[in-house]
C-alpha cells in the first residue's frame, strides 16, 4: 500500500505556538497534497508539492519534502483556535494519477 | 469558486434498504470520485469516473456501484445496505486537462453521513 501515515495522531497546543505535523510514505510519488478537515465537514486543499520540490510555502504554511526518507512535514505557525481541525496528507503515485492514497490524520486542537 | 454539493448531509437507513448519494459540481470537471472515510483509516476511494459513463473501481468498490449520466452529476448507489456502510461519503472533483493528465487537488463536497441500522 502507498498510504501516507500522519503522525502525531493528535496534537494540542496553545494559540501563537506553532505546529508540525508528519506524513510518512511507501512508494515513489508525482506529488504530495495537504488536506484540512474541519469536523464533520468536507476536505479542503491546502497545499501541493511536487516530487522535485523539497519546500514550499503558503502564508502561515510551510511544508518540507524529503524523497529520500519517504517523508514529509507541514508546519502552521502562530496558530490560531481557527486552525482547529484534522490534517490529511495525500499521495500521488507516479503510474495512476486519479488514485489518492490518504492517510488517517493529525486532529489538530488549539487552545485559545 | 468551486462548488461540490452533495445531496444529503444526514442519512438513516435500514439494512437491505437500496441507498443514493448524490453528487453535483458546478465546474465542468471530468473526473468525479466517490470515498468512504472511517477513523482510523483516512480516506478510501470506492469508484471514480473520468467522464460521462466512464467509471473505474477504487479500493473498495463491493457492495457499491455509481451511474454518472451528466457530466456534472455523479451518484453512489447501495444496491442493498448492510451496517457495515455507516461511514462518512465523500465526493470529489477536478478538472481534466484535455486529455492531458491532471496531477492537481481534488475538489470535496461537505459529505454524507450515512447510518444503516
Amino acid at each position: 500500500s502507498q498510504q501516507g501515515e500522519e503522525d502525531p495522531q493528535a496534537l494540542s497546543i496553545q494559540e501563537g505556538e506553532n505546529a508540525t505535523m508528519n506524513c510518512s510514505y511507501k512508494t515513489s510519488i508525482n506529488n504530495l497534497q495537504w488536506y484540512r478537515q474541519n469536523s464533520g465537514r468536507g476536505l479542503v486543499h491546502l497545499i501541493l508539492i511536487r516530487s522535485n520540490e523539497r519546500e514550499k510555502h503558503s502564508g502561515r504554511l510551510r511544508v518540507t519534502l524529503d524523497t529520500s526518507k519517504k517523508s514529509s512535514s507541514l508546519l502552521i505557525t502562530a496558530s490560531r483556535a481557527a486552525d482547529t481541525a484534522s490534517y490529511f496528507c495525500a499521495t500521488v503515485g507516479v503510474y495512476n494519477f486519479n488514485k489518492f492514497y490518504f492517510g488517517s490524520g493529525t486532529k489538530l486542537n488549539v487552545k485559545p | 469558486d468551486v462548488k461540490v454539493t452533495q445531496s444529503s448531509r444526514y442519512l438513516v437507513k435500514r439494512t437491505g434498504e437500496k441507498v443514493f448519494l448524490e453528487c453535483v459540481q458546478d465546474m465542468d470537471h471530468e473526473n468525479m470520485f466517490w470515498y468512504r472515510q472511517d477513523p482510523g483509516l483516512g480516506l478510501r476511494l470506492i469508484y471514480f469516473s473520468y467522464d460521462v459513463k466512464m467509471k473505474e473501481k477504487g479500493d473498495i468498490p463491493e457492495g457499491y456501484s455509481v451511474s454518472r449520466e451528466k457530466k456534472e452529476r455523479f451518484s453512489l448507489i447501495l444496491e442493498s445496505a448492510s451496517t457495515n456502510q455507516t461511514s462518512m461519503y465523500l465526493c470529489a472533483s477536478r478538472p481534466g486537462l484535455g486529455g492531458r493528465p491532471n496531477t492537481g487537488e481534488l475538489f470535496f463536497g461537505e459529505g454524507s453521513r450515512l447510518t444503516v441500522l
